[in-house]
Parts: C-alpha cells; sequence; structure tokens
C-alpha cells in the first residue's frame, strides 16, 4: 500500500466524451504528478503540480488538463476522447526536494474509450 | 534528462540471482539512479535509488561504477512474484522545468519455477 489512491479503477467512455479521474495523494506530499501508460509501453509524463501550481508538462495536447487542491489531492480531465486515450492512468505522489525521484504510485485507472 | 537503456526481457529460475544492467551514458552529475517494479495493472512502485557505488535494502542491491554510465539492479534469490516490468530511471526531480520521471520500455523479468 502507498497511500495514493485513485478512483475509479476502471471506466469505458464513448470518443468525443470528457472524463475526469482523482487521485489522492500520500499524507505529506506536496507534489502529484500524473502519467499514461498504453499497453506494453512505459508510463509516459503528462504534467506534474506542485502546490497547486503546474510544474512541468509532457508531450500531450491542452485537453488534458489538470487541478491540485489544496489538500493536494488532484484530478486528471481529458476532454473530446479518442480512441488512442485508452490507457492505464497513473499517478504519482512525492515530497519535492533535490535529487529525490522516490514517488509513490497508485494502482491506475483503466480508461477503455469506445 | 539521461536517456537509459536496458535489456527488454530476461528468465531466471527460482533462487538464483538476477543482475539487470542499465547504461546511461549521458547521466548528470545531480542525477541520481532509480529502480521501479511493476506488476500487471498496478502502479510502478519504488525498489532502490543511488547516486555512486552500492546502495542495499531489504528487497535489492544497486551497483554503480565510478563513471556512473551504468548501474546494476540486483535481486537476490528470486522467487514467481518477482515476475514483473523492472524499470531503471536517471533524474532529478528538482532540476528542470518538466519534474517528471521518464520511463523506458522496462526489463520484463520472467521467473521460472
Amino acid at each position: 500500500e502507498t497511500g495514493v489512491t485513485q478512483s475509479p479503477t476502471h471506466l469505458i467512455k464513448t470518443r468525443g466524451q470528457q472524463v475526469t479521474l482523482r487521485c489522492s495523494s500520500q499524507s505529506g506530499h506536496n507534489t502529484v504528478s500524473w502519467y499514461q501508460q498504453a499497453l506494453g509501453q512505459g508510463p509516459q509524463f503528462i504534467f506534474q503540480y506542485y502546490r497547486e501550481e503546474e510544474n512541468g508538462r509532457g508531450n500531450f495536447p491542452p485537453r488534458f488538463s489538470g487541478l491540485q487542491f489544496p489538500n493536494y489531492s488532484s484530478e486528471l480531465n481529458v476532454n473530446a476522447l479518442e480512441l488512442d486515450d485508452s490507457a492505464l492512468y497513473l499517478c504519482a505522489s512525492s515530497l519535492l526536494s533535490r535529487g529525490d525521484t522516490e514517488a509513490f504510485f497508485g494502482q491506475g485507472t483503466r480508461l477503455t474509450v469506445v | 534528462l539521461a536517456k537509459t537503456t536496458q535489456p527488454i526481457s530476461m528468465d531466471s529460475y527460482e533462487g538464483q540471482e538476477v543482475n539487470i544492467t542499465c547504461s546511461h551514458n549521458n547521466i548528470a552529475t545531480n542525477d541520481y539512479i532509480t529502480w521501479y517494479q511493476q506488476f500487471p495493472s498496478q502502479g510502478p512502485r519504488f525498489i532502490i535509488q543511488g547516486y555512486k557505488t552500492k546502495v542495499t535494502n531489504e528487497v535489492a542491491s544497486l551497483f554503480i561504477p565510478a563513471d556512473r554510465k551504468s548501474s546494476t539492479l540486483s535481486l537476490p534469490r528470486v522467487s514467481l512474484s518477482d515476475t514483473a516490468v523492472y524499470y531503471c530511471l536517471v533524474g532529478d526531480q528538482f532540476r528542470g522545468s518538466q519534474g517528471n520521471l521518464i520511463f523506458g520500455k522496462g526489463t520484463k523479468l520472467s521467473v521460472k519455477p
């Protein structure tokens, strides 16, 4: 158990719809990152939030957006879903500090777009 | 951020020691080396992290030569439950604007009885 929980665990959406995924960070962590993992691939960085502000973004279009709340929980929103958005979405929380790359991942949300 | 290269897959038998080597020729001075383990349909799990020489914890050992251009994750006496994908990551989460972890495809370790 990492203390990071994601909801829902599974989700099926239709192309063109919007989806919101949620993540509760581990207590004491100030940073949350979101990753997309396609089948057979490593996780790909979407963006990171540090103290409620975006701290970095990967190569994902603007229809991928996020929020971090004062209690450090977070949301990932995806608009205008495409079939290629089908993947495992992972949330990772950490305490941002120099040189420390230990992040604690949730179990992920499996999104299927049909 | 430094790119890493590791074998796509490895096979082993229960009770054997497994060594997975990762190359990271462009590692920067501030970069740490971190290994994660991932089981199917679960998030990656931190195994071990090091900067130089040798680090050991209850799960694994990490060997880093003086030039730091490679590292070796050593799993002693593997069991069937060690079957997973192992990722080698290099970076400094604090440095730069991305603040992200860069995962490659990892090494798929299969442990057989």
